[in-house]
């Protein structure tokens, strides 16, 4: 069973306007985090941003935020204000628990594609 | 700057060559890395956890006499294709994250290697 879902292959979305880019999860462990990563055309994976299950607010990262909602088991991410750099593919994913030899899972990812 | 150096970015090689790629965690010490293959316009698959000193986990799917990893150093984990083929070709990128961060610490991932056999 696929554990982190994107159900979104591709997007379309105008400069300047904000954009959400949609992440499930599936966990029974009650300790894990979720990121999302930014992957240019250049292949390099940019953090963007991390919610962990214990934390009480959503996360905010400049113009990235994300929209967490457990009980939904939905990690969204929530571009304002796109601007034509942002254009790439979308990685949402997660580590369970806290070590840092837990492996994080990727999601299929999303195409954004910012228009002028 | 980069916390995770990768090494070649590009290889392009003959089919039955050997290639191996070097990650290296450049501001901390990493017990453990993680080796990733991605296909085009697809998701990075997780092929094996890195171990320092010890052997490396491999993922369901992915053969360990193909695939030889070595993490000899807290800073240093190998990838070995052996006798690569043109299936092979793909990107392969590695990670690591801080043992010592906190839990919010994200892994940190090298450029990647792009390998082409020919």
């Amino acid at each position: 069973a696929q554990k982190i879902t994107q159900t979104q292959p591709g997007m379309f979305v105008q400069e300047k306007e904000a954009v959400t880019l949609d992440c499930t999860y599936d966990t029974s462990d009650p300790s894990y985090g979720l990121f999302w990563y930014k992957q240019p055309s250049s292949g390099e994976m940019i953090f963007l941003i991390y919610q962990g299950s214990y934390d009480q607010q959503n996360a905010t990262e400049g113009r990235y935020s994300l929209n967490f909602q457990k009980a939904r088991k939905s990690a969204n991410l929530v571009i304002s204000a796109s601007q034509l750099g942002d254009s790439a593919m979308y990685f949402c994913a997660m580590r369970e628990g806290r070590g840092a030899t837990n492996k994080l899972i990727f999601g299929t990812g999303t195409l954004l594609a910012v228009q002028p | 700057g980069a916390v995770v150096s990768q090494h070649p970015s590009w290889v392009i090689c003959k089919s039955g060559t050997s290639v191996k790629i070097e990650c290296r965690s450049l501001d901390f010490q990493a017990t453990t890395m993680f080796w990733y293959r991605q296909f085009p316009k697809q998701s990075l698959m997780l092929m094996a956890t890195s171990n320092e000193g010890s052997k490396a986990t491999y993922e369901q799917g992915v053969e360990k006499d193909k695939f030889l990893i070595n993490h000899a150093s807290l800073t240093l984990s190998t990838l070995t294709v052996t006798s690569a083929h043109p299936e092979d070709s793909s990107f392969y990128i590695c990670s690591a994250r801080d043992p010592t961060g906190v839990s919010n610490q994200p892994q940190h991932f090298g450029d990647g290697t792009r390998l082409s056999i020919l």
